[in-house]
């Protein structure tokens, strides 16, 4: 079955410096995976999206993610972090053997430090 | 969020009363899914549907119940809420396509007293 994890449950950095947040995925088949923000009391909206295209895969706001099949990995990075980043972020996958349902990571927090 | 709604947003309710929450899309999409967000557990599929009148169960379905008798409209029961319920519902969409992402609703927060 696919699974997904986030391997830091808050991250804290300060504004300017770069950010990662870690995820590793397990799927049977070639997956779909997708980074969602959620700022507080607020829903979930799409940063970006691999669908085994090209591995670097850049989105909104200054993210940008790399499939490691290797490596199973698709870490969330971004050069210069905002104020504006504060948020909880999710890594989602989902593939063939799942149905395509999506299946959540359990979320990172992100701390932005003036 | 463009095409997708879910009302109520905010709902109060007492112990042992049947609750409906609304997901309506107008994307005219196939697959549609119901979530619940609690802290510390990312969210968690509760039931969805991939077509008319046909759903299936998620990983924390007791206690829940669905209809689709519409394209257009996902429906989630809790058919007699307890306080463990008490948490923000998620609805979601597909997209059409092998890698589509997935568009979700505002939220509805449930409060069960």
């Amino acid at each position: 079955a696919q699974s997904v994890t986030q391997l830091d449950s808050h991250v804290s950095v300060s504004e300017g410096t770069p950010v990662l947040l870690r995820c590793n995925y397990s799927s049977s088949y070639s997956p779909s995976l997708f980074w969602y923000v959620q700022h507080p009391n607020k829903g979930l909206q799409l940063l970006l999206k691999y669908t085994s295209a090209a591995t670097l895969v850049k989105g909104i706001n200054g993210f940008e993610a790399e499939f490691k099949k290797s490596e199973t990995s698709f870490h969330l990075t971004k050069p210069s972090a905002h104020m504006s980043d504060a948020a909880e972020y999710f890594c989602v996958v989902s593939d063939k053997g799942g149905s395509y349902i999506p299946t959540f990571g359990r979320g990172t927090s992100l701390i932005v430090h003036p | 969020d463009a095409g997708i709604t879910q009302s109520p947003r905010h709902k109060v309710t007492e112990t042992g009363t049947p609750v409906t929450l609304r997901c309506h899309q107008t994307e005219n999409h196939r697959y549609m899914y119901w979530y619940r967000q609690d802290p510390g557990h990312g969210l968690r599929l509760i039931h969805y549907s991939y077509g008319v009148k046909d759903t299936d169960k998620g990983e924390v379905s007791d206690g829940y119940s669905v209809s689709r008798s519409k394209t257009e409209d996902f429906l989630l029961t809790l058919e007699s809420a307890t306080s463990s319920q008490t948490s923000v519902y998620f609805c979601a969409i597909r997209g059409q396509g092998e890698g589509s992402g997935y568009t979700f609703g505002s939220g509805t927060r449930l409060t069960v007293v």
